[in-house]
């Protein structure tokens, strides 16, 4: 079945810099990728996500690449506020056209002031 | 984005007793809703898709006769904790999907 591995699990940068949060994925059928964000406590949140037939998508501060050969995906966070600070989590679609998803273990990512 | 509700936030048992979550897709139509648990400081865990008008598929290692999953409408699936025991405490979440994701805002069961 699908596997996901999303690395690193923690990330501390400095309010201002860019942070990067890189998955893999098993399964070359999949063809939805998306990303959460989790305050503690509360439901996962629909940040960005990107369908396989793009490579970059961009939101903002917020973009996200896709490497389909590679079967690797990433979040890159610019200009990062300290409410940036909270768990992602990515995910992928379980084979082609699925609403299923496998998430990744996520990410804590900490912006320090 | 799509709205989905869940209920309740928050429940707190007696060991050996049964736990009902409902998840409601608020403004559109679900015909399958899926039920994730989570752990503290861990990921989403995907336990079971619930289908309207059909059984639930549930994934390895998951008891159905445990976690009981009923989604009787287009916009209702309810999970039952049944005999409830401590190792069951989590956060549960469940999601809808209108072309993407949603999760309701998650139950805490706590079970002493």
């Amino acid at each position: 079945g699908e596997n996901v591995e999303q690395h690193p699990s923690t990330l501390s940068v400095q309010e201002g810099d860019s942070a990067v949060i890189k998955c893999t994925y098993s399964d070359s059928a999949s063809n939805y990728f998306p990303w959460y964000k989790q305050e503690l406590g509360k439901r996962p949140q629909l940040i960005i996500d990107i369908r396989s037939n793009v490579g970059e998508k961009k939101d903002q501060r917020i973009a996200v690449t896709l490497n389909k050969t590679a079967k690797h995906f990433s979040l890159h966070i610019t200009e990062t506020q300290p409410e940036d600070s909270a768990v992602y989590f990515c995910a992928a679609s379980i084979g082609s056209g699925s609403e299923k998803l496998v998430f990744g273990k996520g990410t804590k990512l900490t912006v320090n002031p | 984005g799509a709205v989905v509700s869940q209920h309740p936030s928050r429940v707190i048992c007696k060991s050996g007793t049964s736990v009902k979550i409902e998840c409601r897709s608020l403004d559109f139509q679900a015909t399958t809703m899926f039920w994730y648990r989570q752990f503290p400081k861990q990921s989403l865990m995907l336990m079971a898709t619930s289908n309207e008008g059909s059984k639930a598929t549930y994934e390895q290692g998951v008891e159905k006769d445990k976690f009981l999953i009923n989604h009787a409408s287009l916009t209702l699936s309810t999970l039952t904790v049944t005999s409830a025991h401590p190792e069951d405490s989590s956060f549960y979440i469940c999601s809808a999907s209108r072309t993407k994701a949603f999760f309701g805002q998650g139950t805490r069961l706590t079970v002493v």
